[in-house]
């Protein structure tokens, strides 16, 4: 069966420091990964999302970039975090090649507070 | 217009009623439709998938699709107090485009 982590659970950083959240996916192989923000209260912001190794899509102009090293590796950075890049992070997976269903499944998420 | 608008609740109904939660979605070409549930402090979980028109039952749950209207719903039938959390829907809008866009979430509160 196929799982999904992401590390760390919780991070509480200071406004300018660097960041670096990963998401790794197991039992499965080149799978569609997707890197998800939702602020306190709100609804799910794509961030970005990837279709392969190397391969990274930004839905939202930011402070933040996203690399895949790996196959199912999945890693969301930032140079210098912004009180406004609070909130919970959410990686996602998709197993299926057709893109007219989508289905995803997201991992546990990292709960980042930046102070 | 949003892509996906959802009422933001809360919701409120006593356990054993059927709970009824819309959404609408603005793009006619979308494709798939899913249903997220997300418990407070948790990540969403998937709980609803359809595809075409009409209804589609899972145990307690049923998700009805009317394209024509660009509308789908959930209905949680013998609603519970562990049916309490927020629904999210959850759709994919634009031709091409490789990721879903969710609803802001409608919180659901069974009362005991």
């Amino acid at each position: 069966s196929q799982t999904i982590h992401q590390w760390p659970a919780t991070l509480v950083q200071p406004v300018g420091s660097p960041l670096s959240l990963e998401c790794t996916v197991e039992g499965t192989s080149n799978p569609n990964l997707y890197w998800y923000r939702q602020a306190a209260g709100r609804g799910l912001q794509l961030l970005f999302y990837s279709v392969g190794i190397g391969q990274i899509s930004s839905e939202v102009p930011q402070n933040l970039s996203a690399s895949r090293p790996q196959d199912r590796q999945f890693i969301l950075s930032s140079k210098k975090l912004l009180l406004s890049d609070s909130g919970f992070y959410l990686c996602a997976w998709n197993p299926i090649r057709d893109w007219n269903r989508m289905e995803q499944y997201f991992g546990p998420g990292t709960r980042l507070t930046v102070t | 217009q949003k892509e996906v608008e959802q009422n933001s609740g809360p919701l409120s109904v006593p356990e054993g009623a059927i709970a009824s939660l819309n959404c609408t979605y603005s793009d006619r070409v979308s494709q798939s439709f899913f249903w997220y549930r997300q418990y407070s402090g948790k990540s969403p979980e998937l709980i609803m998938s359809i595809y075409s028109n009409g209804d589609k039952e899972d145990g307690r749950f049923t998700a009805q699709l009317n394209k024509a209207s660009q509308y789908v719903s959930l209905l949680i039938r013998d609603s519970q107090p562990s049916d309490s959390a927020t629904y999210l829907c959850a759709v994919n809008v634009g031709t091409g485009r490789r990721a879903l866009t969710f609803g802001s979430g409608t919180r659901l509160q069974v009362q005991p």
